[in-house]
């Protein structure tokens, strides 16, 4: 069975701090990865995601994740943040290997930019 | 575009009530998902459906959650009765066949009191 797992509940940031999101993932065999968004009072929404080739990988709002295959983890990262990235983000990963189409978010982590 | 369409948007209901969902996924969307999340969880899911196939429903409560996709395009979940443990905002997502992007609908609140 496949798990996400999201290291930080909450995190407090100032405006035009660096962020760095945890997530780890178990699973066996190859993966699909990505993250979502949810700001307040709207949907998910797809940030980014990595299939294969370069393990860096650049999404919307300047946001990145590198995927790190011996660590089983796929942080992301934002060199400066704005107070208009206050929102949810979720982690998920499909594993591709039996897994179907499942797609398996982790318990996502609170974001708050102060300004 | 409309996006993954869910009604109803909050829905505060009596333990023991009734209760419906829908959603109508993007045009030419051949899977779709219902997810519940609970307050300070990620999203779980409880239903795939590919066409009007239900693939995988383990996570479905099946003694009160009940599932329809009929002609492989909009579907309704329903819970019959509801229990006070099932309020969370219940997510419907789109994609197509065993693709890579899931769209996800604003999703239905819903509150049993």
């Amino acid at each position: 069975a496949q798990s996400v797992s999201q290291h930080n509940h909450h995190v407090i940031l100032s405006e035009a701090a660096s962020l760095e999101l945890g997530c780890n993932y178990s699973y066996g065999g190859t993966v699909n990865l990505f993250w979502y968004v949810q700001y307040p009072g709207q949907h998910l929404q797809l940030l980014l995601k990595y299939f294969s080739g370069d393990p860096l990988v650049k999404g919307i709002k300047g946001f990145e994740a590198e995927f790190i295959k011996s660590k089983f983890s796929f942080n992301l990262r934002k060199p400066s943040v704005q107070w208009s990235d206050t929102a949810e983000y979720f982690c998920a990963v499909k594993g591709l290997t039996g897994g179907g189409n499942k797609l398996t978010f982790g318990t996502g982590t609170q974001l708050k930019v102060e300004l | 575009e409309a996006g993954v369409v869910q009604s109803p948007r909050y829905k505060i209901i009596e333990k023991k009530q009734p209760v419906a969902f829908w959603c109508n996924p993007i045009s030419g969307h051949n899977t779709l998902y219902w997810y519940r999340q609970n307050l300070g969880q990620g999203p779980e899911l409880l239903i795939r459906y590919e066409n009007e196939e239900a693939v995988d429903d383990s996570q479905l409560p099946k003694d009160r959650f009940s599932a329809e996709r009929l002609k492989g395009v909009d579907s309704t979940l329903k819970i019959q009765p509801a229990e006070l443990g099932d309020s969370a905002v219940y997510l419907c997502a789109s994609s197509l066949l065993r693709g890579d992007g899931y769209t996800f609908g604003s999703g239905t609140r819903l509150t049993v009191v």
